[in-house]
């Protein structure tokens, strides 16, 4: 079965920094990937995605994430955050042939103004 | 746009009462999720239904049923309810195939005393 990590659990930055969580999965085979965001006091919300392709991918809200099959990572990246970025994010990850996602345990990010 | 809706919002129980919780999309979606989401734990994935007629153990299916009770709707049943269970519970639907994003609700907050 996949599983997925994600490391640095709670991330504090100013606006304008740079935001990168890592993500990193474990299963041998063919993937997609997602990154889900749930912001304060509302359900989750597909970020962006990668299923096949170019593996840099952009989402929503200047947010990209770039496969790296070597590593087994899906990073997500933001060059300058803002505060409304204050938010959980969360990695996921669907074997193909699967339709399950499995869910890594989530970044709390908070931005100060 | 109504999209995945579940009821209730928010639900305090007593040990041992028992309670379901209704999940319906309109988005004509194959399959059908439970999850629960637990601080530091991420989305653990409860029961799914990959088609109408057909439900599946997740990674915590334990004290829990589900009925897939038409193409529409899947309910999660708490036979008799444990502080264990105290959690927030989103109901996700999907068109089924791998790739495919998955949509979540609003999250329904059960408290077990």
């Amino acid at each position: 079965a996949q599983s997925v990590s994600q490391h640095n659990h709670h991330v504090i930055l100013s606006e304008a920094a740079s935001l990168e969580l890592g993500c990193n999965y474990s299963y041998g085979g063919t993937v997609n990937l997602f990154w889900y965001v749930q912001y304060p006091g509302q359900h989750l919300q597909l970020l962006l995605k990668y299923f096949s392709g170019d593996p840099l991918v952009k989402g929503i809200k200047g947010f990209e994430a770039e496969f790296i099959k070597s590593k087994f990572s899906f990073n997500l990246r933001k060059p300058s955050v803002q505060w409304s970025d204050t938010a959980e994010y969360f990695c996921a990850v669907n074997a193909h042939g699967n339709n399950r996602l499995a869910f890594g345990k989530g970044n709390q990010v908070v931005v100060i103004p | 746009n109504a999209g995945v809706t579940q009821t209730p919002k928010f639900q305090v129980l007593k040990t041992g009462q028992s309670m379901t919780l209704q999940c319906a999309q309109d988005m004509n979606h194959n399959s059908m999720y439970w999850y629960r989401q637990d601080p530091g734990m991420g989305l653990r994935l409860i029961y799914y239904s990959a088609s109408e007629g057909t439900t599946d153990k997740g990674e915590v299916p334990n004290g829990y049923n589900v009925s897939r009770l038409n193409k529409r709707e899947f309910s999660l049943r708490l036979e008799s309810a444990a502080p264990s269970q105290t959690s927030v519970y989103f109901c996700a639907s999907s068109e089924g195939e791998p790739g495919n994003t998955i949509y979540f609700g609003e999250g329904s907050w059960l408290t077990v005393v």
